[in-house]
């Protein structure tokens, strides 16, 4: 079946340009999360949903980072005024049920700030 | 200091060898507990959660140490494929998040 999906698989920006990441979990997963892995490093959580709602943002950086997932399936992670310190890849999971640690992973979306 | 520390290696091996990665764990109160193995350029999957009683799935042990906040995963018969970071993961209760740490790198040569 169809895993995790996210767009763009590469995104090279400008600094102080915006960006936004797509998510698209498994069909039916209640929960999905964002991570931020860089390289040599293990993912770093970001924030995470269940259905519409977003329950925990205590791990996005600063206020240029924000997520949506207003109809509890797709969501998109943006960034305002990226700065090259932003440049990783970003991750999106998602789980069946309401607070699992069972989490499938999405192939991530490399972002290069230049 | 970290929440989660894990040895980055790497851990070069021979096929059939037994190699055994560690990791420490900051918070006391954790209660869940997982490894998850990524391949290279690939993304993280969950290998196997890890229980208080140790447990078994194949040619992987993973065993859960609280009085020392330690995790162990033990892998018998190494093979080619097993070629990975494995990435040892505390659950946070309160919000269901994983909280990885850095991986340790395993090599497994012909």
């Amino acid at each position: 079946g169809a895993g995790v999906s996210q767009s763009p698989r590469y995104k090279v920006t400008k600094r102080g340009q915006d960006v936004a990441l797509r998510c698209d979990p498994i069909s039916g997963h209640v929960s999905l999360y964002w991570y931020r892995q860089a390289l040599g490093q293990g993912p770093e959580f970001l924030t995470y949903f269940n259905y519409e709602a977003q329950q925990d943002k205590s791990g996005l950086p600063n206020d240029r980072f924000s997520a949506e997932r207003p109809e509890g399936s797709i969501s998109t992670l943006t960034i305002q005024r990226t700065e090259q310190r932003d440049s990783a890849m970003y991750r999106c999971a998602s789980s069946l049920s309401r607070g699992s640690y069972e989490q499938y992973f999405g192939p991530g979306t490399r972002l290069t700030v230049t | 200091r970290k929440e989660v520390e894990q040895d980055p290696g790497p851990f070069n091996v021979p096929e059939g060898a037994t190699v055994a990665f560690n990791c420490t764990y900051s918070n006391s109160a954790s209660q869940s507990f997982f490894w998850y193995r990524q391949d290279c350029r690939k993304e993280p999957k969950l290998l196997m959660s890890v229980y208080s009683s140790g447990n078994e799935d194949g040619r992987f042990t993973a065993q859960l140490n609280r009085a020392s906040q330690y995790i162990s995963l033990l892998i018998r018969d190494s093979k080619l494929s097993d070629s990975a970071t494995y990435l040892c993961v505390v659950g946070s209760d309160s919000s269901y998040k994983l909280i990885f740490g850095s991986g340790t790198r395993l090599l497994v040569r012909p």
